[in-house]
């Protein structure tokens, strides 16, 4: 039994660099999202895909930030460009259709200095 | 916007103590109300509510939603040390067709720790 899986669990960067994050949901799940979660707040929506469409995205995803789901399988998230106020937890999780229960990852801690 | 407040912030209860945990919100085209418990990973899911006034439980936790009233609280009873955690309340929200939708929004959690 396999659950959502992301890669790396955690990264530091120095300011200005670019980061990528993996993330694969659990087989069979269509709906994936990515979601940012700083100390003592819960997650943040950040986008979502249905099959390999991205379907929304929050304001908070500036345009140093984009997302893919190429085949409709795994995901990456790029931040370009990182600044200090990008370090937080990103946390990827997926669902089935219908169903609003959602599967969280381990989450992708990243730090940036 | 949407909005969901949980209380207390943080709670520090001894093993054997029970505790009730509120989460209160106001959302548009609400679907569900989702608890989530995390201990320095990823949220775990715990409970989904849609409807008013049926308790879901699993051991010693349980909970219950009011939809009138916009709230529901998650009880622990007889509570152990590894129920310290952050507590997360979420809900989610009906697109345009009705259907479910996975655009959650989570409250701040509540910090729980059990002493021995």
């Amino acid at each position: 039994d396999t659950g959502v899986s992301q890669d790396p669990r955690h990264k530091i960067t120095k300011r200005g660099q670019n980061v990528t994050f993996r993330c694969d949901p659990i087989s069979e799940h269509n709906r994936l999202y990515w979601y940012r979660q700083t100390l003592g707040q819960g997650p943040e929506f950040l986008t979502y895909f249905q099959n390999e469409a991205q379907l929304e995205k929050s304001r908070l995803l500036s345009d140093r930030f984009s997302a893919e789901r190429p085949k409709g399988s795994f995901s990456t998230l790029e931040i370009q460009r990182t600044e200090q106020g990008d370090s937080a937890m990103y946390l990827c999780a997926s669902s089935p259709t219908p169903g609003n229960t959602i599967y969280f990852g381990e989450g992708s801690w990243l730090t940036v200095v | 916007e949407d909005k969901v407040v949980q209380s207390p912030l943080s709670l520090v209860v001894h093993e054997g103590d029970t505790v009730t945990l509120n989460c209160s919100y106001e959302v548009t085209n609400f679907r569900s109300l989702l608890w989530y418990k995390q201990e320095k990973k990823a949220p775990t899911f715990l409970f989904m509510l849609t409807s008013s006034g049926i308790e879901k439980k699993s051991g010693r936790l349980s909970s219950i939603l009011d939809k009138k009233e916009l709230f529901s609280i998650l009880n622990i009873t007889a509570t152990q040390t590894g129920d310290s955690a952050v507590y997360l309340c979420a809900v989610g929200k009906r697109n345009a067709g009705g259907t479910s939708y996975g655009k959650l929004t989570f409250g701040q959690g509540t910090i729980l720790t059990v002493h021995p």
